[in-house]
């Protein structure tokens, strides 16, 4: 399929160590878009990448959180030093639209579980 | 306050049963977003809408801007519309962003 897509699907980090997370986005796609969804709840935006350049990084929690998409393709979000609190899925969506409103197709989402 | 609330939290139906559930916002936005999410699935996006009402097979999705308030309605519910149904918009303040409600879960019992 040409969705988007992310991995792994499932990591287990122990706290404090680095984790690194990937997004495929749909060909083409110029919006690329990280949300945290902690469980139980709606997800929350982290950063926005229109092509190669970090539009939006107002919702990354800390310094510990680093987003990169240097070709405008593939994304990784980056997490140093993890925490019980990050815990949570990480979702991707990316859009053909780089103006407001348009339609955001959603990978599975990586889950993190850090003990 | 969120930017955006959603109700009722929980649902349950009879299966058949003609379902709503509602969205209300406080921003200003340049569209609004039906999304569903299935247990440990992905999320799917059902509807964006900007102004009046739009239907794909059962589902039906309205907006009232200068109420600030969207439904969706399930028209004869089937266990396999069980799921999270999030309403999200994105805001002419917002770069895109979409700022989420925290969903709407749907049970439809056979």
């Amino acid at each position: 399929g040409a969705g988007v897509s992310q991995s792994p699907r499932y990591k287990v980090a122990k706290r404090g160590q680095d984790v690194a997370l990937r997004c495929d986005p749909i060909s083409g796609h110029v919006s690329l878009f990280w949300y945290q969804q902690a469980l139980g709840q709606g997800p929350e935006f982290l950063t926005y990448f229109q092509n190669e350049a970090q539009l939006d990084k107002s919702g990354l929690p800390s310094d510990r959180f680093f987003a990169e998409r240097p070709e405008g393709s593939v994304s990784t979000l980056k997490i140093q030093r993890t925490q019980q609190e990050d815990s949570a899925v990480y979702l991707c969506a990316s859009s053909g639209r780089d103006f407001l409103g348009g339609t955001q197709y959603f990978g599975p989402g990586t889950r993190l579980l850090v003990l | 306050k969120n930017e955006v609330e959603q109700s009722p939290q929980n649902l349950t139906a009879q299966e058949g049963e003609f379902i709503t559930i509602n969205c209300s916002y406080s921003v200003g936005i340049s569209a609004l977003h039906w999304l569903q999410q299935h247990p440990g699935g992905g999320i799917v996006s059902l509807f964006m809408l900007s102004s009046g009402k739009k239907k794909h097979g059962r589902l039906i999705a309205t907006i009232n801007i200068q109420e600030k308030h969207s439904s969706l309605h399930i028209t004869a519910s089937h266990p396999r519309d069980s799921a999270v149904y999030i309403c999200a918009v994105s805001s002419f303040l917002g770069n895109n962003r979409l700022a989420f409600g925290k969903g709407n879960q749907v049970v439809v019992i056979p």
